[in-house]
């Protein structure tokens, strides 16, 4: 059974800080994963979306990479702002519909 | 931009009551979902439908239905409310392919 992990579940930086967020999970057999970004009491973004037979993808400061055989995922921000802070989450798509969801990251970054 | 929209950002209801949550998405999408979303556990299936008239059960399905009558609208019900489904319930659509979601901003249900 397919499990996504997320650690640490809360982070805090100051501003200007590169970080990276990690994204483990058991089954290598996905068909994509995806990054989003969920505000407080809000529904969730999308960031990035890594096909599995891809290494990484980029978008302005976000770089997403995605280890299939280690089970691995990290988002890397570059130069936090504090309009960053948020709850990260990652999903796998693991069937036709199916997505099994971490249950998050949240980032605080400190002006 | 894709638009998902759900009916109420806040509700709260009586344990017993019928509810209905309405989600409407404005881009002609096939596939609609319905999620709930709990501290610990993530967000999990509860239904999806990716034609008019056609739903799947998803990971939790017990205590819900669903509605899809036209193609912009799903509508999730809890048919008697019980004070275990007060959590936060996120709707999304997708393309036929499914590469990514978009999700509505989320409905918080209290039930008392």
């Amino acid at each position: 059974k397919q499990e996504v992990t997320q650690i640490p579940a809360a982070l805090s930086v100051p501003e200007g800080e590169n970080l990276v967020l990690n994204c483990s999970f058991t089954d290598s057999a996905i068909y994509n994963l995806q990054w989003f970004r969920q505000d407080p009491g809000k529904g969730l973004t999308s960031l990035l979306l890594i096909q599995s037979s891809q290494r990484e993808q980029t978008s302005g400061r976000l770089n997403a990479s995605l280890d299939k055989s280690s089970g691995r995922s990290t988002l890397y921000i570059a130069a936090s702002q504090p309009g960053d802070s948020a709850t990260y989450l990652c999903a796998v798509r693991v069937g036709t519909y199916k997505y099994i969801f971490g249950t998050g990251t949240r980032l605080k970054v400190l002006a | 931009d894709v638009k998902v929209t759900q009916s109420s950002r806040y509700l709260v209801k009586r344990t017993g009551e019928k509810v209905f949550l309405e989600c409407v998405q404005d881009m002609d999408h096939e596939n609609m979902f319905w999620y709930r979303q709990d501290p610990g556990l993530g967000l999990r299936l509860i239904y999806f439908s990716y034609d008019v008239k056609m739903k799947e059960k998803g990971d939790i399905p017990e205590g819900y239905s669903v509605s899809r009558e036209k193609k912009e609208r799903f509508s999730l019900i809890l048919e008697s409310a019980s004070t275990n489904q007060t959590s936060m319930y996120l709707c999304a659509s997708s393309p036929m392919t499914i590469e990514t979601q978009y999700f509505g901003p989320g409905t918080r249900l209290l039930v008392l």
